[in-house]
């Protein structure tokens, strides 16, 4: 009965390089959310995700930031030419795809993004 | 969405029950309110939600006054283990591509710290 399953949990890289964060959501849910909570502050809502479809991204940055679901594998959030500012916990969260979208999120563990 | 308020800090002894108050005086009629608590280091753990009727289940119990523009979670039984930040939420319902779906804005919510 597995959670929602992140990886890597830290990852480092420098200024200019790409960073990929996966995320696998709970077994039979197939809506996912992508949070990033900055040093000292909350967790800020980027993007919603059904399977092969982007539903809503109102709050991921225009520019070097993009995520997936495909039909088949974990839901992927790309981070192109990293920049210090990038630095933060990125949070996967799921849930059930059902009639009630009072369906609570469930989240995994995070990965901590740090840029040299 | 509906903001919601929470005390900065709170201190319980451990084995007392912890009541966490929250203020949410402009939340709609169809929005839910959402507990979550954040261990550090760890992703947000969902506690419970509700819409207007008291809930209860293996980890807390959620009362929500007949106005709606309040709530208090309660932890029965405080252990060292609950110490954490806990949020309140209240999730405003969305429509798009289709489906219905929340995102979740969290505040900075209350440290709980339990002693011994």
């Amino acid at each position: 009965n597995a959670g929602v399953m992140q990886n890597p949990r830290h990852l480092v890289r420098r200024r200019g390089q790409e960073a990929r964060l996966r995320c696998s959501p709970m077994k039979g849910h197939s809506h996912v959310y992508w949070y990033r909570q900055l040093p000292e502050e909350g967790l800020k809502f980027m993007v919603y995700l059904q399977k092969e479809n982007i539903i809503d991204e109102s709050g991921m940055p225009k520019e070097r930031f993009s995520a997936e679901f495909p039909k088949e594998g974990p839901s992927i959030l790309r981070i192109q030419q990293v920049v210090r500012g990038d630095s933060a916990a990125y949070f996967c969260a799921s849930s059930y795809f059902g009639r009630d979208s009072n369906q609570p999120q469930h989240f995994g563990d995070g990965t901590r993004l740090s840029i040299l | 969405d509906a903001k919601t308020t929470q005390p900065p800090s709170m201190d319980c002894a451990e084995g007392r029950a912890a009541n966490l108050p929250c203020n949410h005086s402009t939340i709609s009629g169809n929005e839910y309110v959402y507990w979550y608590r954040q261990i550090h280091s760890q992703g947000p753990q969902y506690i419970i939600h509700g819409l207007k009727n008291n809930e209860t289940n293996e980890m807390a119990s959620l009362i929500i006054t007949e106005d709606r523009k309040s709530s208090t979670l309660i932890l029965p039984h405080a252990t060292l283990r609950d110490t954490a930040v806990y949020y309140c939420i209240v999730r405003a319902i969305l429509n798009a591509g289709g489906t219905s779906y929340g995102k979740l804005t969290f505040g900075q919510g209350t440290i709980l710290t339990v002693h011994p």
